[in-house]
C-alpha cells in the first residue's frame, strides 16, 4: 500500500522569504500523480500544484514549485516570496493513475505554515 | 452553481443518534470520496464510490454507511454517533478522463458528537 509522509508538523517563514516543505512517499508503482493542497483557516482544500510521475520536469505554478526526485521518492514544495496569505496547512497527496479501488488520494499528515510579517 | 457542496457546514449531535452528511456535485464526476480530517492524521479515507451503485470501504469505514443511488449525490451516515467520530468531514469528487487528475473538495462539515 502507498504511504505519504510529511515530517515537518510546523514551519515558519518570514514574509518575502523562501520556504521548502518536505514530502516523501512509498509506492511500488512506476506511474502516479502527486499533489500539494493548501488548506487555509476557511477549511477549503485548494490545489496548489500537481506533478505527473512520468514527467521529469518539475512543475511550477507562479511562486510555487516542486522538487520531484522519483528515485528518492521525494516531492518537496518550494514557496518563493512568501506572502501572508500563504499561511495555511499544506498537504502532500498521492494518487494512482488507474481506476477502480486504486483511484483515491492518499494524504500526508500535513505541515502548518506560519508566515511572519 | 457548479461545484461540490456539503451540508450542513456545522453539526452538533448526541451520542447514539443517527446523522447524515450530504454531498452533491454538479460535474457528473464518476468518483466520489468521503474523508475525515483529524489533527495528526491528515485526511483519511472513509468510503469511496467509483460510480452510481458502486461503493467500497476506505481506511476507516467502521461506524459509517454510504449510498450512491445517483451520480451527483453521495451521503454519509453515522448510524450511531460516537464521540470518536467528532471530526471535520470532507467530500470530494474526481474523474480520470479528459486530463482531470485532481480531486475537488467540498467546504467540509465540522461534526461534534457530545
Amino acid at each position: 500500500a502507498q504511504t505519504v509522509t510529511q515530517s515537518q508538523p510546523e514551519m515558519s517563514v518570514q514574509e518575502a522569504e523562501t520556504v521548502t516543505l518536505s514530502c516523501t512517499y512509498d509506492t511500488s508503482e512506476s506511474d502516479y500523480y502527486l499533489f500539494w493542497y493548501k488548506q487555509p483557516p476557511s477549511r477549503q482544500m485548494i490545489l496548489v500544484i500537481r506533478q505527473e510521475a512520468y514527467k521529469q520536469q518539475n512543475a511550477t505554478e507562479n511562486r510555487f514549485s516542486v522538487n520531484f526526485q522519483k528515485a528518492a521518492k521525494s516531492f518537496s514544495l518550494k514557496i518563493s516570496d512568501s506572502q501572508l496569505g500563504d499561511a495555511a496547512m499544506y498537504f502532500c497527496a498521492y494518487r494512482s493513475p488507474y481506476g477502480g479501488a486504486t483511484n483515491k488520494l492518499i494524504f500526508g499528515t500535513g505541515t502548518l505554515l506560519a508566515v511572519q510579517p | 452553481d457548479a461545484g461540490i457542496t456539503q451540508s450542513p457546514r456545522y453539526k452538533i449531535t448526541e451520542t447514539g443518534r443517527q446523522v447524515t452528511l450530504m454531498c452533491h456535485q454538479t460535474w457528473s464526476h464518476s468518483y466520489m470520496f468521503w474523508y475525515r480530517q483529524d489533527l495528526g492524521h491528515g485526511l483519511r479515507l472513509i468510503y469511496y464510490s467509483a460510480a452510481a451503485d458502486i461503493t467500497d470501504k476506505g481506511e476507516v469505514p467502521d461506524g459509517y454507511v454510504v449510498s450512491r443511488s445517483k451520480t451527483e449525490n453521495f451521503p454519509l451516515t453515522l448510524e450511531s454517533a460516537t464521540r470518536s467520530q467528532t471530526s471535520v468531514y470532507f467530500c470530494a469528487s474526481s474523474e480520470l478522463r479528459g486530463g482531470i487528475t485532481e480531486a475537488f473538495f467540498g467546504q467540509g462539515t465540522r461534526l461534534t458528537v457530545v
